[in-house]
């Protein structure tokens, strides 16, 4: 069963625009919840988490996502893309009920920022 | 307090031999995952291991692959008898106690190519 869906496998946006990378998951159990950046040949950076505290949760590089339980999504924003957040976006979830920190990825979404 | 250390960074094998990755996971941490990134798709789980002991291996191939975490030295993955499916990025990551809430480390990954 998909625990995490991506819609959108590429996502175009102006540079100054607003950057909207979606993430839905399914879970019955409350999860964890995450975003990494995959620059090319490179390790994942973590850009935010969610852990149950906060619904709005703040990372790097301007990057926010909002937990909506109802919705059962975690997208991520930020209001205005710069060239160098061109890479791969990966959201990922460790089920509330695994206790191994084991992650599971969605497909990834590629950012393209245009001049 | 160096990160997720992996080598090599790429790796060239042909169909049937042995391809044997390594990870050195950041200062304190005991705990390492393995992930594999085939060419165009997410990031998928393989293997969970503490020293000394593998905690969960339900992602890893029923045949040719092996992991181990020795109370001294790298965490290793041994891929015998490679082909060319196995072709892929591998990825470590390490965390210091293997909670849901807790952050993983990402290596820069190790990218197998078998010709």
């Amino acid at each position: 069963a998909q625990s995490v869906t991506q819609l959108g496998s590429h996502v175009s946006v102006s540079e100054g625009a607003l950057v909207l990378l979606r993430c839905n998951y399914s879970s019955s159990v409350p999860p964890y919840l995450f975003w990494y950046v995959q620059y090319p040949n490179q390790g994942l950076q973590l850009l935010l988490k969610y852990t149950s505290a906060a619904t709005l949760v703040k990372g790097i590089n301007g990057f926010e996502a909002e937990f909506k339980k109802s919705e059962t999504s975690f997208h991520l924003t930020k209001p205005s893309a710069h060239m160098s957040d061109a890479a791969e976006y990966f959201c990922a979830v460790i089920l509330g009920s695994s206790n191994t920190g084991k992650l599971i990825f969605g497909q990834g979404t590629t950012l393209q920022v245009k001049p | 307090n160096a990160g997720v250390m992996q080598n090599p960074r790429h790796l060239v094998r042909r169909r049937g031999q042995e391809a044997r990755l390594r990870c050195s996971p950041m200062k304190g941490h005991s705990h390492v995952y393995w992930y594999r990134q085939l060419p165009e798709e997410g990031l998928k789980f393989m293997v969970y291991l503490q020293k000394e002991n593998i905690i969960d291996e339900s992602g890893m191939p029923k045949e040719r692959f092996s992991a181990e975490f020795p109370k001294e030295g790298p965490s290793i993955l041994r891929i015998q008898q490679v082909v060319r499916g196995d072709s892929a990025a591998y990825f470590c990551a390490s965390s210091p106690n293997g909670q849901g809430g807790t952050e993983a480390f990402f290596g820069q990954g190790t990218r197998l190519t078998v010709v």
